[in-house]
């Protein structure tokens, strides 16, 4: 099985920061990795897929990076509506997902 | 626009098994070519892909669950379902429906319904 290892598992940032988060794939795959942003009480959304694409409608302060092994999902200039937990996913095998992030106020 | 709604009991006893059904309108399964999966969140923990099935009614299981789960689609309904068997607490979890387009590299899940939570208690 593949896993993917997200880190950290929680930070505080403020508004304004720039935010990293990364992922690293047991084994390559290629650019097979999609970012997920999580609210509480809601279902995730979509924001990146194929490692660098951004998905319809997503601010382009969101971006991702890499491939192979590690992957970074980065906030360019963190807004109010950007705390919430955010969720890598593999999709070279079976989906898969990382542990999640938590970005809370600083 | 495409919209998904989960529906089923919210409370199932233990080794019983658990049946949701997900509506979804804005778009014709049977038109294809997406995908529609299944995937779970035990309350305050990360993400569970269970089942994706393609709208010909090929299906893809997680292999950890693969005797226990089972997803099936509807046509004349528009909608697709998931049965998981011999539930226990552990399978206590908002689950969600959710769209994996065709036209996007890998599994990507771009429209998800808006969850349900089902507890497994006697």
């Amino acid at each position: 099985d593949i896993q993917m290892t997200q880190s950290p598992s929680s930070l505080y940032a403020s508004v304004g920061d720039r935010v990293t988060i990364t992922c690293r794939a047991s084994q390559t795959i290629s650019i097979y990795v999609n970012w997920y942003q999580q609210k509480p009480g809601k279902a995730p959304q979509l924001l990146i897929h194929a490692a660098t694409s951004l998905h319809s409608g997503v601010p382009s302060r969101f971006s991702g990076s890499g491939s192979g092994t590690d992957f970074n999902l980065t906030v360019s200039s963190l807004q109010p509506e950007d705390f919430a937990t955010y969720y890598c996913q593999q999709s070279y095998r079976d989906p898969l997902f990382g542990g999640g992030t938590k970005v809370e106020i600083k | 626009q495409l919209h998904l709604q989960e529906s089923g009991p919210g409370l199932v006893k233990p080794s019983e098994t658990l049946s949701l059904t997900c509506s979804v309108s804005g778009a014709s399964i049977s038109s294809g070519p997406n995908f529609w999966a299944w995937i779970r969140q035990p309350p305050g923990k990360g993400l569970e892909w269970l089942a994706t099935i393609y709208y010909t009614g090929d299906t893809y299981y997680n292999p950890s669950l693969e005797s226990r789960v089972a997803i099936s689609i509807d046509t004349s309904k528009n909608q697709f379902s998931l049965k998981l068997s011999s539930v226990t607490a552990a399978d206590t979890a908002i689950f969600y429906c959710a769209r994996r387009p065709w036209d996007l590299i890998g599994s990507v899940f771009d429209s998800w319904g808006q969850g349900i939570l089902v507890t497994v208690s006697s």
